[in-house]
C-alpha cells in the first residue's frame, strides 16, 4: 500500500530536549515536505527536499532542521524544541513532473512541548 | 495581504444542500490551485486541482477559478454527512513541472447534518 508514515504519532516533551520525527514514503517520489498546522494559522510549510541532499526553506523554517540522506527517509530534528513549537505535523511526498501536485501527506505527529 | 485567504466558517448545510467553498488569493503568477479535503485526526488528501481560468468538474464536486477576480471556489451538489470535512484551497508556487511550495488557506469546516 502507498503510503507516507510518520513516528511518533503522539509525543510530549520538555522545552530543550532535542526530538526527531521520522517520516518514510514507499512511493519512489523524489519531494518531500513538511509541514505545521496550527489553529487560525492553517498549514505552513517548513523545508522541503526536492531530492536527496537537495532541501530549501520554507515559510517557518526557524527552529526546525531537516536532513535528507536516503529517497524514502526525510526526518525533521528539533535540536532545543520550545512551547512554540507546539502543533500538528504533516509529512508529503510527491513525484515531479506531474503538475498536478498530488502531495500524500502522512497521518500526522501531535507535537506538545512543555 | 496573506497570500491565499479562506474563510474558516464553521459552515454548517442540511444534507442534500450545494455547498460553496471560496478562497482569494493575491499573486496572479502562479496558476495551479488545489483543493484538499482533511477529516478529523487525518492528513489532508488532494480532491481535486484545476489550472488557470475556467471549470473541472468531478462527480459531485466542481472547482473553479475565475482569474479576472483571483477567486477560486469548490461547489459540492447533494451534499452528504461523509462530506463534513475541513476543505483546505492551496496555490501552488513554481513553474512547469517542478514541485514547488503549496501555499494553504486556512480551511473551511464543512459540517452536513443529516
Amino acid at each position: 500500500e502507498a503510503q507516507v508514515t510518520q513516528n511518533p504519532r503522539y509525543l510530549i516533551t520538555v522545552t530543550g530536549k532535542k526530538l526527531t520525527v521520522t517520516c518514510s514514503q514507499n512511493m519512489n517520489h523524489e519531494y518531500m515536505s513538511w509541514y505545521r498546522q496550527d489553529p487560525g494559522l492553517g498549514l505552513r510549510q517548513i523545508y522541503y527536499s526536492m531530492n536527496v541532499e537537495v532541501t530549501d526553506k520554507g515559510d517557518v523554517p526557524e527552529g526546525y532542521k531537516v536532513s535528507r540522506k536516503e529517497k524514502r527517509n526525510f526526518p525533521l530534528i528539533l535540536e532545543s524544541p520550545s512551547p512554540n513549537q507546539t502543533s500538528l505535523y504533516f509529512c508529503a511526498s510527491s513525484a515531479p513532473g506531474q503538475g498536478t501536485d498530488t502531495q500524500y501527506f502522512g497521518p500526522g505527529t501531535r507535537l506538545t512541548v512543555l | 495581504q496573506k497570500e491565499v485567504e479562506q474563510d474558516p466558517g464553521p459552515l454548517s448545510v442540511p444534507e442534500g444542500a450545494i455547498v460553496s467553498l471560496n478562497c482569494t488569493y493575491s499573486n496572479s503568477a502562479f496558476q495551479y490551485f488545489m483543493w484538499y479535503r482533511q477529516y478529523s485526526r487525518k492528513g489532508p488528501e488532494l480532491l481535486m486541482y484545476t489550472y488557470s481560468s475556467g471549470n473541472k468538474e468531478d462527480g459531485r464536486f466542481t472547482a473553479q477559478v475565475d482569474k479576472s477576480s483571483k477567486y477560486i471556489s469548490l461547489f459540492i451538489r447533494d451534499s452528504q454527512p461523509s462530506d463534513s470535512a475541513t476543505y483546505l484551497c492551496a496555490q501552488r508556487r513554481g513553474y512547469g513541472g517542478s514541485q514547488g511550495n503549496l501555499i494553504f488557506g486556512k480551511g473551511t469546516k464543512l459540517s452536513v447534518k443529516p
